[in-house]
C-alpha cells in the first residue's frame, strides 16, 4: 500500500533554530506532495505544494521543501523558527484518484 | 470571503445513535472531501463529490456511514448506530476544481465522541 511517512510525532527547537520536519513516500512515480500546518484550534492551511516546476519548493511564512526523487523526500525546513511556528505540520501526497494521503503529523514546539 | 464551515464543532453522542454532520463549502467550490481524524492519527479519507455526485466513495469504512451533497453547496456526512471507534474529527474540505494541484481548503471540524 501507499503511504506517507512522517518521522518524528514531536519535534523541539529553539526560537531562532533550523526547523527541518521529515516526510517520505512510497512511490516509484513521483506523486503530488503537500505540506499543510494546522494552528490550534484551526483549520489546515496549505504550506506549499511541488508542481515540478522546480525541486525547491518556497511557501507562505518563510518555509520551504525540497523534492528528491532518489530518496523518496520532500522534507520541509525554516532557516529559523518563530514562536509563531509552533504547530501541528502534515505531509500530504495524491498518488492518483481524488483523495490525499496524509501522514500522522509532527508537532512542533518552539522554546523561548 | 467566508471559508469553509462545519457543524456542530463538537458532538457527545451515545452509542447506537445517529448523527449528522454538516459542511458548508466556500461558495462556488465544486469539489467536496470528508476526511476523518483519530487521535494520533492522520487524516483518512472518506468520501469525494464533484457537484452532486460522489465518484468516489472509497474510504468510508462501513455502510454505517453515508453523505450526500445538495444543490452543489451544503453536504451532510451520516453516521448510523455510532459506534465508539467512530470517535474522531471530521474534516471537510472543498476545492474550486479537481486537478492535481488543486489547493484544498480544510473546515475547523466536528469532533465527534461516541460514549
Amino acid at each position: 500500500a501507499q503511504s506517507v511517512t512522517q518521522l518524528g510525532s514531536h519535534v523541539s527547537v529553539s526560537e531562532g533554530a533550523l526547523v527541518l520536519l521529515r516526510c517520505n513516500y512510497s512511490s516509484s512515480v513521483p506523486p503530488y506532495l503537500f505540506w499543510y500546518v494546522q494552528y490550534p484550534n484551526q483549520g489546515l492551511q496549505l504550506l506549499l505544494k511541488y508542481t515540478s516546476a522546480a525541486t525547491l519548493v518556497k511557501g507562505i511564512n518563510g518555509f520551504e521543501a525540497e523534492f528528491k526523487k532518489s530518496e523518496t523526500s520532500f522534507h520541509l525546513t525554516k532557516p529559523s523558527a518563530h514562536m509563531s511556528d509552533a504547530a501541528e505540520y502534515f505531509c500530504a501526497v495524491r498518488y492518483s484518484g481524488y483523495a490525499l494521503n496524509f501522514g500522522k503529523g509532527t508537532s512542533l514546539l518552539v522554546t523561548p | 470571503g467566508a471559508g469553509v464551515s462545519q457543524s456542530p464543532s463538537n458532538k457527545v453522542t451515545e452509542k447506537g445513535k445517529d448523527v449528522e454532520l454538516r459542511c458548508d463549502p466556500i461558495s462556488g467550490h465544486t469539489a467536496l472531501y470528508w476526511y476523518r481524524q483519530r487521535l494520533g492519527q492522520g487524516l483518512e479519507f472518506l468520501i469525494y463529490f464533484q457537484g452532486n455526485s460522489a465518484p468516489d466513495k472509497s474510504g468510508l469504512p462501513s455502510d454505517r456511514f453515508s453523505a450526500e451533497r445538495t444543490g452543489e453547496s451544503v453536504s451532510t456526512l451520516t453516521i448510523q448506530r455510532t459506534q465508539q471507534e467512530d470517535s474522531a474529527v471530521y474534516l471537510c474540505a472543498s476545492s474550486l476544481r479537481e486537478d492535481k494541484y488543486n489547493e484544498q481548503f480544510f473546515g475547523p471540524g466536528t469532533r465527534l465522541t461516541v460514549l
